[in-house]
């Protein structure tokens, strides 16, 4: 069975700080996984998302993460956080197959930006 | 840029009430999903939708619920007796291939709200 863990569900940075969301996943097959973000009253918008091309994967918004099979890790990343980016922020995974339309969601992780 | 339409945004009913959701995938999109949140928990599967039949349901999925494509542009999630345990937030979501390795588009939700 697959499974998502974010680590920390809440994050808090100041502005023009690196933003680091930690996700990892288990997966039984070669996993898909993505990065959701959700800003208030607005529905799951994709940030980017893994598909075992290259491991370092740059999504929207100036954020990226890196796929580590070693360390079933899939941490989102950006060197400057914007005002902007506070939102909740989540890691899903998928059956790498693809013959399954089923996302398994992390727990979330609100990240708060300080000016 | 192509939207997944919920509606309402917000429903309040009582317990033991019919609540039919409401969606409108983007136009060109095959395979449709309903996912929800409880407050403070991770983001569910609950169905998903193909060709006119359930693809895939979970097990919080049960005799309660179920799916509909009425025309050529509604998807509609219908639950028959609402309970208080229902209380969440509905997402509705369309991807235009099979399987979510390609990621999907997200609707920005129905709150219901059982009382």
């Amino acid at each position: 069975a697959q499974s998502v863990t974010q680590l920390g569900s809440h994050v808090s940075v100041s502005e023009g700080a690196l933003v680091l969301l930690r996700c990892n996943y288990s997966s039984s097959v070669p996993p898909y996984l993505f990065w959701y973000v959700q800003y208030p009253n607005q529905g799951l918008q994709l940030l980017l998302k893994y598909t075992s091309a290259a491991t370092l994967v740059k999504g929207i918004n100036g954020f990226e993460a890196e796929f580590k099979k070693s360390e079933t890790s899939f941490h989102l990343t950006k060197p400057s956080a914007h005002m902007s980016d506070a939102a909740e922020y989540f890691c899903a995974v998928s059956d790498g197959s693809g013959n399954t339309g089923k996302l398994i969601f992390g727990q979330g992780t609100t990240l708060q930006v300080k000016p | 840029e192509p939207e997944v339409t919920q509606t309402p945004s917000h429903q309040v009913t009582q317990m033991g009430q019919e609540v039919i959701l409401r969606c409108v995938p983007i136009s060109n999109h095959l395979y449709f999903y309903w996912y929800r949140q409880i407050l403070g928990q991770k983001v569910e599967f609950l169905v998903s939708f193909y060709n006119n039949e359930i693809s895939e349901k979970s097990e919080i999925f049960d005799d309660q619920f179920s799916v509909e494509r009425p025309d050529g542009s509604n998807f509609t999630l219908k639950i028959r007796s609402t309970k208080l345990e229902d209380s969440a937030m509905y997402f509705c979501a369309s991807s235009e291939y099979r399987g979510s390795n390609y990621g999907y588009t997200f609707g920005s939700g129905t709150r219901l709200t059982v009382v």
